[in-house]
């Protein structure tokens, strides 16, 4: 049971560029989010499912995409890779039954954008 | 709004009791976590509590929630080394059906000194 795995570990994109971070859950879970991390702050919801092929965003969107084909897989999509994105990346997952709900994260990706 | 708050540092003797502190301004609030952030990794679920609670006690964890002022506190009794880490605080509305989204503090680091 390896629980929630992001790919890669770190990645350095040219201004434009365009990546998908790869994130797998092995845990049977409806709900997958994404959040961002930058230095010192805490983290931002980029978008979230809760289901395959139901998606929606988060509190910061713009400049990203996903999909969810699958109950295992949330990918996320940079198209225009810019210096603002150079982050930290998470993914989670849970089962969101709601009551006190763990949100498992994965190792986290870190991106940077030059 | 939505806006969690925390300290941003503090620095405890490997030994001794550590508080960490958190303020929140949703009143809708249902569930209150605390969260363990080691360097390099992902965030780890330490306790949570419910919003209908005032204390909850695990091993040497305490949280003490105030729901009329709005705050909640992490206590480490007994603190060690390996607790050496970032704490967030998190905030989750009722789960009405849709995903359980999170919002999270800016993160209290943590420095046990022998």
């Amino acid at each position: 049971n390896a629980g929630v795995t992001q790919t890669p570990k770190f990645r350095i994109l040219k201004i434009g560029q365009s990546m998908t971070l790869q994130c797998t859950q092995d845990m049977n879970h409806n709900y997958m989010y994404w959040y961002r991390q930058d230095p010192g702050m805490g983290l931002k919801l980029i978008y979230y499912s809760v289901g395959a092929g139901i998606t929606d965003k988060g509190e910061v969107p713009n400049g990203y995409n996903v999909s969810r084909s699958t109950t295992e897989d949330f990918p996320l999509r940079l198209e225009l890779a810019a210096p603002s994105q150079t982050s930290v990346y998470f993914c989670a997952s849970t089962d969101g039954s709601g009551r006190g709900e763990t949100q498992y994260f994965g190792p986290g990706t870190r991106l940077l954008v030059l | 709004g939505e806006d969690v708050e925390q300290s941003l540092f503090l620095s405890v003797r490997e030994g001794d009791s550590s508080v960490i502190n958190c303020t929140y301004t949703d009143s809708s609030s249902t569930y209150l976590y605390w969260y363990k952030q080691e360097p390099g990794a992902g965030l780890q679920l330490l306790t949570y509590i419910f919003s209908n609670m005032d204390m909850k006690q695990d091993q040497r964890l305490t949280v003490l929630l105030n729901k009329k002022d709005k705050h909640l506190s992490l206590r480490i009794a007994d603190t060690q080394t390996g607790d050496s880490a970032i704490y967030f605080c998190a905030e989750s509305i009722s789960n009405t059906g849709t995903a359980s989204k999170l919002t999270f503090g800016t993160g209290t680091r943590l420095q046990v000194t022998l």
